[in-house]
């Protein structure tokens, strides 16, 4: 049973430039949230997908968009990029939005210089 | 609003001690309570989790927390520590928000070190 994944595990970017990551969820969930984990600190939320709608969001400029594909899969998008915005990106899947348990990929480190 | 408090950066102990890792929350309704583990380069794996069960809640590789109401806290322990130990744990928290789904928030982390 193949877990969440995601890809690639690593990028560098340049400042300016857009990025898209991409995840797909363990088997038999629907549900995908995307964290970003900054160097030395805690995942923080950044929005939830669910029958390809974004749910919820946390505190995120709009640079920072998203989608779910009708196989669950989704993608996180980032433009006009920022040092800033060099971190760890996880993706978490659960099964509904009422389910506590997540499940983590193992992240894409993404570098802007 | 949901926070999380994780004392210590850093906790270092020496393989065979007991291992206490320190959390504190903050819900203004009933919580979940999770500890995920980190190794270097990887995601977060699951260790364990309250879900307004059992208090005590015992996880993988020998851990377990204790949730304890009165404190607001949710301390995770393991009596006797093993060098693969050796991570960065954190404590998170997630209740139902009215908005139609939830999210973890999660505290800082701990870096563990497991002295031979």
């Amino acid at each position: 049973d193949a877990g969440v994944t995601q890809s690639p595990t690593h990028l560098i970017k340049t400042r300016g430039q857009q990025v898209t990551l991409r995840c797909s969820p363990k088997s038999g969930h629907d549900t995908v949230s995307w964290y970003q984990q900054a160097l030395g600190q805690g995942p923080q939320f950044i929005f939830q997908y669910y029958e390809e709608e974004e749910r919820q969001r946390g505190n995120f400029p709009d640079r920072f968009s998203g989608h779910q594909f009708p196989n669950y899969s989704s993608e996180l998008n980032v433009n006009a990029l920022l040092l800033g915005d060099s971190a760890l990106y996880l993706c978490a899947s659960s099964l509904g939005t009422y389910n506590t348990e997540a499940f983590f990929g193992q992240g894409t480190r993404l570098t802007v210089v | 609003a949901q926070s999380v408090t994780q004392l210590g950066s850093h906790v270092s102990v020496s393989e065979g001690a007991l291992v206490l890792l320190r959390c504190n929350y903050s819900s203004s309704v009933p919580p979940y309570l999770f500890w995920y583990v980190q190794y270097p380069n990887q995601g977060l794996q699951l260790l364990l989790k309250y879900t307004s069960a059992a208090t005590l809640v015992k996880g993988i590789n020998g851990f377990e927390a204790e949730f304890k109401k009165s404190e607001t806290s949710f301390h995770l322990t393991k009596p006797s520590a093993h060098m693969s130990d050796a991570a960065e744990y954190f404590c998170a928290v997630t209740a139902y928000s009215g908005a139609g789904s939830y999210q973890l928030t999660f505290g800082k982390g701990t870096k563990l070190s497991v002295i031979p």
